[in-house]
């Protein structure tokens, strides 16, 4: 059964510095390795897709590496916003199935 | 284009209660899927499906049936709900195969059972 841990749960920064979330997963066998935001009460939108063949994406201000075969994955967040604000999952997947971490909280004080 | 719909957004029910979540999709994807999230514990797979007629269990399946009638919806049915069955409902689709580029979540179905 895949195990996905994020470190930390929750993280409270100043405006501008930069943001390191880390993820977790006990399964290496993973098709991909995905990211997402949720705003309080909202759903989830997606952020990037690491397929396993890849060992990083980037879009804008963020970057997000992947290390397979150590189970670990990175979200930098370059030059944090207060809209930045959010919880952040990663969610790996096995066959059709997509495991999720618990999540990191973060806050940027403006 | 509307993505993943599910409705509806709020419900109460009473302990033993049944009803049905509905989740539709219209961008023709084949894999389609319910997930419950509860604080502190993430999102927890229940059911999904493959394609129309195609359905499996998920991580926490107890007490919930889906069908896949057409590629477009994907019901959650509750039988008898459960206070435990109290939470946050999301459905999410993704094409399969070469064309995958990530999975499309809805805005979630917040449940509460008394």
């Amino acid at each position: 059964k895949q195990e996905v841990t994020q470190i930390p749960a929750a993280l409270s920064v100043p405006e501008g510095e930069n943001l390191v979330l880390n993820c977790s997963f006990t399964d290496s066998a993973i098709y991909n390795l995905q990211w997402f935001r949720q705003d309080p009460g909202k759903g989830l939108t997606s952020l990037l897709l690491i397929q396993s063949s890849q060992r990083e994406q980037t879009s804008g201000r963020l970057n997000a590496s992947l290390d397979k075969s150590s189970g670990r994955s990175t979200l930098y967040i370059a030059a944090s916003q207060p809209g930045d604000s959010a919880t952040y999952l990663c969610a790996v997947r096995n066959d059709y199935k997509l495991s999720f971490g618990a999540g990191t909280t973060v806050t940027v004080r403006a | 284009n509307a993505g993943v719909t599910q409705t509806p957004k709020f419900q109460v029910l009473k302990t033993g209660q049944s009803m049905t979540l509905q989740c539709a999709q219209d961008m023709n994807h084949e894999y389609m899927s319910w997930y419950r999230q509860d604080p502190g514990m993430g999102l927890r797979l229940i059911h999904y499906s493959v394609g129309a007629g195609i359905t499996d269990q998920g991580e926490v399946p107890n007490g919930y049936n889906v069908s896949r009638s057409t590629t477009e919806d994907f019901p959650l049915r509750l039988l008898s709900a459960a206070p435990s069955q109290t939470s946050v409902y999301f459905c999410a689709s993704s094409p399969t195969g070469l064309n995958f580029y990530g999975y499309t979540f809805g805005s979630g179905t917040r449940l509460t059972v008394v």
